[in-house]
């Protein structure tokens, strides 16, 4: 199956501070999702990105499907920012296939 | 309020109890699946559907058994729970996309609230 690679595993970030959060997949994909998962568990859609760039107020993300990888950038940290954040792949078109999820940590 | 949700959120059960969790989405989505999480083990996919009376195996499906009589609805079924099925399981849709190669996929997935399993 397709690999999903993502890094950094963790992240403490300092408030106000900005990250970028990286997504590796092992073959050509036709979409990319990235979600936050907050700390009471829910899953939070963040980005559908098959190429290209979109923003969503502090946070937007980069798709390059040709060279098989996803960022993710989130700018002035806020500590509601804490969480996991995960990128998703299809598998074989109609499953889904998750990366490990990087945790970030940001501290006041 | 476009939503996927699930009942129940927090169940606690023994060991061989039948139990269901439901799903329901309100977007008119044509898949639908489900996912469990676990410490160590990410997200996998259970089982999902295409469209109604149409499903299949995902990475994990021993042990459950899945439903798609209505377009809405896609509850999952434990007919013999274990403890090895505590888990964290989420329910999503999506609407069905075209892929550039002409095949069919899944668009943007919508995950419900999640519900939380625990087996003794």
């Amino acid at each position: 199956g397709i690999q999903v690679e993502q890094s950094p595993p963790d992240l403490i970030l300092q408030e106000g501070a900005n990250s970028t959060l990286r997504c590796n997949f092992s073959d050509s994909v036709n979409n990319l999702q990235w979600f936050h998962q907050n700390p009471w568990g829910q899953l939070i859609n963040l980005f559908y990105i098959p190429s290209g760039t979109k923003q969503n107020g502090r946070l937007s993300a980069t798709t390059v499907a040709t060279e098989r990888y996803s960022l993710l950038y989130i700018s002035s940290s806020q500590t509601t920012d804490s969480g996991v954040y995960f990128c998703a792949v299809p598998f074989n078109d109609y499953k889904l296939s998750f990366g490990a999820g990087t945790t970030v940590t940001v501290r006041a | 309020e476009a939503q996927v949700t699930q009942n129940p959120r927090y169940l606690i059960t023994v060991t061989g109890k039948k139990l269901t969790v439901t799903c329901s989405q309100n977007m008119n989505h044509e898949y639908m699946s489900w996912y469990r999480q676990d410490p160590g083990l990410g997200l996998r996919q259970i089982y999902y559907s295409m469209n109604v009376e149409v499903t299949d195996k995902g990475d994990v499906p021993e042990g459950y058994k899945v439903s798609r009589k209505e377009k809405r609805n896609f509850p999952l079924i434990l007919e013999s729970p274990s403890p090895n099925q505590t888990s964290l399981y989420f329910c999503a849709s999506s609407l069905l996309a075209r892929t550039l190669q002409g095949g069919i996929t899944y668009n943007e997935q919508f995950f419900g609230p999640g519900t939380r399993l625990t087996v003794l």
